[in-house]
């Protein structure tokens, strides 16, 4: 079954204590996206990948960080999370995101985090 | 079940009828639009997607019309469900160029409640 799977689902940390969430697809997709979703904010993009060993900032990069050593893979790394941080956040994928190439994103069930 | 939204528009439907949500996108420039649902607990999932050179597109119970004079999307549900009852949000995607990543923007989202 094609899927975006995230892991943990649920995280309640202390500011402050490193933690990453990890992102997996088995779809072979070479984009990757990080989002985090706040009431009345919507979805927001934290991150995004095109391929191996490129990523790049979204609109709300502040705070975290990304890697992409594998394809399949692009974990979310807060090495200082703080309570501004506490949000539902989602990773996606998909099979093209350009101009000639575009298709939609697939989204993991998301990790809910709260730091304290 | 994870909260989306706390004060998000909603829209009511008697199981049977059909649903018609809207969505106004801001840059005249998106060439292309999806149409996402995204049930309590659940990452967003994709329902249907249309091209910035359509202005309409069917699948199976859904429709979705493009006015791009007036910046509109909508998403036609026919014969509403009590199954469709979840929160649906709209994106829109503008591709700069090719090989560059597309920078999809997300609206907040409306709420479809379905009744028996």
């Amino acid at each position: 079954e094609a899927q975006v799977t995230q892991n943990p689902r649920y995280l309640i940390t202390v500011t402050g204590k490193k933690l990453t969430v990890t992102c997996s697809q088995n779809m072979n997709h070479e984009y990757m996206s990080w989002y985090r979703q706040d009431p009345g904010l919507g979805l927001r993009q934290i991150y995004y990948s095109m391929n191996v060993e490129v990523t790049d900032k979204g609109d709300v990069p502040e705070g975290y960080k990304v890697s992409r050593k594998e394809k399949r893979n692009f974990p979310l790394i807060l090495e200082s999370p703080s309570p501004n941080q506490t949000s539902l956040y989602f990773c996606a994928s998909s099979g093209g995101l350009d101009r000639d190439s575009n298709q939609p994103q697939h989204f993991g069930d998301g990790t809910r985090l709260s730091i304290l | 079940g994870e909260s989306v939204g706390l004060h998000l528009p909603t829209l009511s439907v008697q199981e049977g009828d059909n649903s018609i949500i809207n969505c106004a996108y801001s840059n005249s420039a998106s060439d292309y639009f999806i149409w996402y649902k995204q049930e309590s607990g659940k990452g967003p999932q994709f329902i249907i997607d249309i091209r910035s050179n359509m202005d309409k597109r069917q699948g199976q119970r859904v429709t979705v019309l493009l006015n791009k004079t007036v910046k509109h999307l909508s998403l036609q549900i026919a014969a509403t469900q009590p199954g469709d009852s979840a929160v649906y949000f709209c994106a829109e995607n503008y591709s700069l160029n090719t090989g560059t990543a597309s920078k999809l923007t997300f609206g907040t989202g409306t709420r479809l409640q379905v009744t028996l």
